[in-house]
């Protein structure tokens, strides 16, 4: 089964400081990850995707996520925060190859961008 | 950009009533999902339907869920008898054929309250 940790339930941070969000999945066969943001009161929005190819995937508004196969990771990035960003952000990943393509999501992040 | 639309937008039903969410996927899709969100937990896979039939349900879609696809384009979700735990956000979305059927798109969601 296949299962997502996104460990830091609310991160701070200030006006364009840059910014991690961490996510690691466990998961017995090969995986797509995605990361999704919820801006207040708002449905989820696809942010970006590994599927194949390159590890590190750019998305938009700035955000980047790099794939680390060997410490099973896809943690976001973003270089200079702003408070628009301020939503939660949900890690998700779903079977490569799989027959339903089902998203099993991470607890989620609340990224509060203060000013 | 083309979009899953989702109506109602917030619901209110009492206990043991029959609730229908209804969703408008992207246009030319061909899976469709319905997920659920929890006040404060995780977003959590229900169904995914495909071909006029469901390909995956999870433990919490019992008998008193079901879903259909009426018309060739709307996407429904009933709650035959709803109960107080039933009380949430909906999230219908859709995927493409082939190499797209792995990036799904949401809703903005359905807030179901049971009282």
């Amino acid at each position: 089964a296949q299962s997502v940790t996104q460990l830091d339930s609310q991160v701070p941070v200030f006006e364009e400081a840059p910014v991690e969000l961490r996510c690691n999945y466990s998961s017995s066969v090969s995986v797509y990850l995605f990361w999704y943001v919820q801006y207040p009161n708002q449905g989820l929005q696809l942010l970006l995707k590994y599927l194949s190819g390159s590890t590190l995937v750019k998305g938009i508004n700035g955000f980047e996520a790099e794939f680390n196969k060997s410490q099973t990771s896809f943690h976001l990035r973003k270089p200079s925060v702003h408070i628009s960003d301020t939503a939660e952000y949900f890690c998700a990943v779903s079977d490569y190859g799989g027959a339903t393509n089902k998203l099993i999501f991470g607890t989620g992040t609340l990224l509060a961008v203060q000013p | 950009e083309p979009e899953v639309t989702q109506t109602p937008s917030h619901q209110v039903t009492q206990m043991g009533q029959e609730v229908i969410l209804r969703c408008v996927p992207i246009s030319n899709h061909l899976y469709f999902y319905w997920y659920r969100q929890i006040l404060g937990q995780k977003v959590e896979f229900l169904v995914s339907f495909y071909n006029n039939e469901i390909s995956e349900k999870s433990e919490i879609f019992d008998d008193q869920f079901s879903v259909e696809r009426p018309d060739g384009s709307n996407f429904t979700l009933k709650i035959r008898s709803t109960k107080l735990e039933d009380s949430a956000m909906y999230f219908c979305a859709s995927s493409g054929g082939g190499p797209s059927r792995n990036t799904i798109y949401f809703g903005e969601g359905s807030w179901l309250t049971v009282v």
